[in-house]
C-alpha cells in the first residue's frame, strides 16, 4: 500500500490553457474524491466516483471542470481554459466502502499546485 | 447548509503544554464530525471522527475530541504537543449522499508549537 499518488506535484500554467491533473488511489479502494484548496481555507468538496460512477458532480466549480474514472482505478480532474481564480491545491482521497457502509475513512493524497499566470 | 468555524487562525504553545483547538459546528441533524491534520507537502491526515456513542473520542497520535451537542462543538485537545505536531488542523462536519460522507472543512487552525 503506497498510499493516494497525484501526478503533477505542481504545475504552473498560462491563463486560458487546459490542464489535467490524475490521481491514483490505494490500489483496492473503489471510491475516489476530489477537493480544491485555495490557500488559507480548508478542502472544498468537488466531486466523487463509485468505481467508474460519477455519483456527485453538482458541485463541480464550473462547465469548464469535468472528472473521469473510466476503468474504476485512476482518476483525471480536468479544466479547461484556466483562469487565474483556478490557482489552488487540488486534493484527491480514496476509500473502500464495504457494502453500504457510511464509515468510511478518506485517505488523502499530496495534492496538484496548480499556478494559473 | 452544514457549515464549521474554527475561530483561531493561529495557535502558539510550548513544546509539552496541553493544547485546544476549537471548533463549532452548524448542522440540522445528527452531525458527522472529523479532525484532520496537514503537514507541509502531505496529504490530509484523519486524527479522528465521531458518528454516534461516546462523546469522548480518541484518535491517533495521543489526541482527543469531545462532541458538545449543546454547545455545537467538536473540540481537539491533546496533554503535551510535541514539536511534530506543528501543522494545519481542519475540523469538518459530513452529510451522507449515497452511502458515504462529504466532508465540510473549517478554515483550519494553524499550530505554531515553541521549543
Amino acid at each position: 500500500d503506497t498510499g493516494v499518488s497525484q501526478d503533477p506535484r505542481h504545475k504552473i500554467t498560462k491563463r486560458g490553457q487546459n490542464v489535467t491533473f490524475r490521481c491514483d488511489p490505494i490500489s483496492e479502494h473503489n471510491r475516489l474524491y476530489w477537493y480544491r484548496q485555495t490557500l488559507g481555507q480548508g478542502p472544498e468538496f468537488l466531486t466523487y466516483f463509485q468505481n467508474e460512477a460519477q455519483l456527485e458532480k453538482s458541485r463541480l466549480l464550473s462547465n469548464r471542470f469535468s472528472a473521469e474514472r473510466p476503468k474504476g482505478s485512476f482518476s483525471t480532474l480536468e479544466i479547461q481554459r484556466t483562469e487565474q481564480g483556478d490557482s489552488a491545491m487540488y486534493l484527491c482521497a480514496s476509500s473502500l466502502v464495504p457494502g453500504t457502509g457510511v464509515t468510511d475513512t478518506q485517505y488523502f493524497g499530496p495534492g496538484t499546485r496548480l499556478t494559473v499566470l | 447548509a452544514q457549515s464549521v468555524t474554527q475561530p483561531d487562525i493561529h495557535i502558539t504553545v510550548s513544546e509539552g503544554a496541553s493544547l485546544e483547538l476549537r471548533c463549532n459546528y452548524s448542522y440540522g441533524a445528527t452531525p458527522y464530525l472529523f479532525w484532520y491534520v496537514q503537514s507541509p507537502g502531505q496529504g490530509l491526515q484523519l486524527l479522528l471522527k465521531y458518528f454516534s456513542g461516546d462523546t469522548l473520542v480518541q484518535g491517533i497520535k495521543g489526541f482527543e475530541a469531545e462532541f458538545k451537542r449543546s454547545q455545537s462543538s467538536f473540540n481537539l485537545r491533546k496533554p503535551s504537543v510535541h514539536w511534530s505536531d506543528a501543522a494545519e488542523y481542519f475540523c469538518a462536519v459530513a452529510q451522507t449522499t449515497g452511502g458515504s460522507y462529504i466532508p465540510t472543512f473549517g478554515r483550519g487552525t494553524s499550530l505554531i508549537v515553541h521549543p
